[in-house]
């Protein structure tokens, strides 16, 4: 079962917008990573935020933690249309090295 | 972080057939990771491969259909056996350097 769990499946909005994306997983984690995948192609490392920070940046990028409520948020802000890909949070499953996606958002830039 | 050169990038194979799916890494690492993503899906781990050992298959992938190997360090290859329609999909490999994860380009599979 995946354990990553993200909110929206898909979302749509308009060029010039934020756009926010959570995940939430079931178990304690090293660090979570968010990961992006424009449509046909691998897969692009986002960002990575360990189990004792709350807030990440880079660039457009805002990524939250919330370890008591086991969730995460992605935020992006000021949206491109090269932003239109499907996002997949990542949880690193404390005591295990692999990476388990969760069913990813399907984001869809308008311009 | 390490670069994943993956073998082929795509092929059409005959559903009865196999094909044998390669990865090579340009560093010595222990643990090797396979994914299938099915078309519009997310990635589900099919198993996780270290050197010397048996892979460790998760839940509803078997040995038998999805054999693994490891010869070395840098090198793995995923068989996809007696193959099916309803295995066409997208086949990567990943290894973990640190806390990064590297991906493979992916191998499209398409069984007709």
């Amino acid at each position: 079962s995946q354990q990553g769990e993200e909110d929206p499946q898909a979302l749509s909005i308009q060029e010039g917008e934020n756009a926010t994306m959570n995940c939430s997983y079931k178990t304690s984690i090293n660090n979570l990573q968010w990961y992006r995948q424009n449509s046909g192609r691998g897969l692009v490392h986002l960002i990575l935020i360990r189990s004792n920070e709350r807030e990440k940046h880079s660039g457009r990028l805002r990524v939250t933690l919330d370890t008591s409520k086991k969730s995460s948020s992605l935020l992006i802000t000021a949206s491109r249309a090269a932003d239109t890909a499907s996002y997949f949070c990542a949880p690193v499953i404390q005591g295990a090295q692999k990476l388990v996606f969760g069913q990813g958002t399907r984001l869809t830039i308008n311009p | 972080s390490a670069v994943i050169s993956q073998k082929p990038s795509r092929d059409i194979c005959q559903r009865g057939t196999s094909l044998t799916i390669q990865c090579q890494v340009d560093s010595q690492v222990t643990m090797m990771f396979w994914y299938r993503q099915q078309p519009g899906q997310s990635l589900t781990l099919i198993a996780t491969a270290n050197q010397g050992s048996e892979a460790t298959y998760e839940s509803g992938f078997v040995i038998d259909k999805f054999p693994i190997s490891r010869p070395n360090l840098t090198f793995s290859t995923l068989t996809v056996s007696n193959m099916s329609p309803e295995d066409s999909s997208i086949y990567l490999c990943s290894v973990v350097w640190g806390m990064s994860y590297t991906f493979g380009s992916g191998t499209r599979l398409t069984v007709v």
